[in-house]
């Protein structure tokens, strides 16, 4: 079974700074794709980022990008500019990639990101 | 994701009662996923199905928690003799097919059990 692992309950940031989100996973498969999201308050889960495994170019969204270290199995989030909105709570997420599964995604427990102004 | 729609937003029920969860998904899309978030803690996987198939139900509680997602109308997620420990909030999720790299969530239903 796979497993996704946030080392770090709390971080926090100063507004315009970059931040690092930690996360590691272990599965066997090679075929996999991972994600980050984001949960407000209101906790609607909002897609951040997404990477697929066979891909080496780390993907990137505007002031968000990612560290894809396949052989380490660690995926972590950079947040370029931190800006007050960014505050949240982030999710890290695997999704195999063999198609029984359907898009079901395995998260972490999650980094809750403070942004002071 | 605006276009899956769960409801009730929030729902309170009595020890012992039936919750009975609402998840309408995107259109066009035909799997749907179900997910428990207990307070503090990140989602956790419950049940994956297709109209009128359940494709892997190895998250949900051998117990009083039952799915369906019929031909016509929305998925239903039921708990039946709710107790204090089923307060959580459930998400839905879903998909265009099987192989879709992206899932889109719903805003979720907060149950509360008093």
């Amino acid at each position: 079974a796979q497993t996704v692992t946030q080392s770090q309950p709390e971080m926090s940031v100063q507004e315009a700074e970059t931040v690092t989100l930690s996360c590691t996973y272990d599965t066997s498969e090679s075929d996999y794709y991972l994600f980050w999201y984001k949960q407000p308050p209101s906790r609607q889960m909002i897609l951040v980022i997404r990477q697929e495994a066979y891909k080496q170019q780390n993907a990137t969204e505007n002031r968000f990008s990612v560290n894809f270290q396949k052989a380490a199995k660690s995926f972590s989030l950079k947040i370029s500019d931190s800006q007050l909105g960014d505050a949240a709570m982030y999710f890290c997420a695997y999704r195999s990639g063999r198609r029984s599964s359907g898009s079901r995604l395995t998260f972490g427990e999650g980094t809750q990101l403070t942004v002071n102004p | 994701n605006a276009g899956v729609m769960q409801n009730p937003r929030h729902l309170v029920r009595r020890r012992g009662q039936e919750a009975r969860l609402r998840c309408s998904p995107m259109k066009g899309h035909s799997h749907v996923y179900w997910y428990r978030q207990l307070p503090e803690e990140g989602l956790k996987f419950m049940v994956y199905l297709q109209k009128e198939n359940i494709i892997d139900e190895s998250g949900m509680p051998k117990e009083r928690f039952s799915a369906e997602f019929p031909k016509e109308g929305p998925s239903i997620l039921r708990i039946q003799q709710v107790v204090r420990g089923d307060s959580a909030a459930y998400f839905c999720a879903s998909s265009p097919n099987g192989g879709s790299t992206e899932a889109f969530f719903g805003q979720g239903t907060r149950l509360t059990v008093v």
